[in-house]
């Protein structure tokens, strides 16, 4: 089956810092990237869309320049928090869509992000 | 654009019984549907999937069905077994192949007390 791995699982980091967050597809090639956050007992709010060597596509009302998306390369995409707040503590997921697999969305295991 | 109800938000059953979450779906385009468990601080997981031109699908004690006129489709849990609790989610999407966003149901926490 797929395999996607999320680094970290946890972070705690003081206010005003700059957090990166690592999505890895290990066995499939992943054309299209989400990331999503989800807020305690509710469901999955979609961040950002990206694609392989693309610019990524942003939600309404989620700012471009503190959640910067990389989707460097096929199996590879990063998600920084940047001058991370108190506010943007959240249960942060990576989605990897596997292309060759008619579209199939896969989802990794999400990293829990608080900011003192 | 799409909109995806969820019902029921929670749901209790006995270990045994059989468990049923529905969904409904407003854009008539969607063409995939697929079911994901979250348990508690993980990413939710894939557990079975049903494209547009299936009624119904089927993995052990888990079957999915659609119904395309009426724009629902359904979870059901055979035989539950405790590990089964779990928050469910349903979604759908309109496009083919790995374009469009999912659109997710606001979930069902599902217990099963033993």
């Amino acid at each position: 089956g797929a395999v996607v791995s999320q680094h970290p699982s946890r972070v705690i980091c003081k206010s005003g810092t700059s957090v990166k967050i690592e999505c890895r597809s290990l066995d499939f090639q992943a054309t299209t990237m989400f990331w999503y956050r989800q807020f305690p007992k509710q469901s999955l709010m979609l961040m950002a869309t990206s694609n392989e060597g693309s610019k990524a596509t942003y939600e309404q009302g989620v700012e471009k320049d503190k959640f910067l998306i990389n989707h460097a390369s096929l199996t590879l995409s990063t998600l920084t928090v940047t001058s991370a707040h108190p506010e943007d503590s959240s249960f942060y997921i990576c989605s990897p869509v596997a292309g060759g697999d008619a579209g199939t969305q896969y989802f990794g295991p999400g990293t829990r992000l608080t900011v003192l | 654009g799409e909109n995806v109800e969820q019902h029921p938000s929670t749901l209790s059953v006995q270990e045994g019984d059989s468990a049923v979450i529905k969904c409904t779906y407003s854009d008539s385009a969607s063409n995939y549907f697929p079911w994901y468990k979250q348990e508690l601080g993980k990413g939710p997981q894939l557990i079975i999937d049903i494209r547009s031109n299936v009624g119904e699908k089927k993995d052990q004690r888990i079957a999915v069905t659609l119904n395309k006129t009426a724009k629902h489709f359904s979870l059901h849990i055979t035989e539950t077994q405790p590990e089964d609790s779990a928050v469910y989610f349903c979604a759908a999407r309109r496009y083919g192949g790995s374009q469009g966003n999912l659109i997710f149901g606001k979930g069902t926490k599902l217990s099963v007390k033993p």
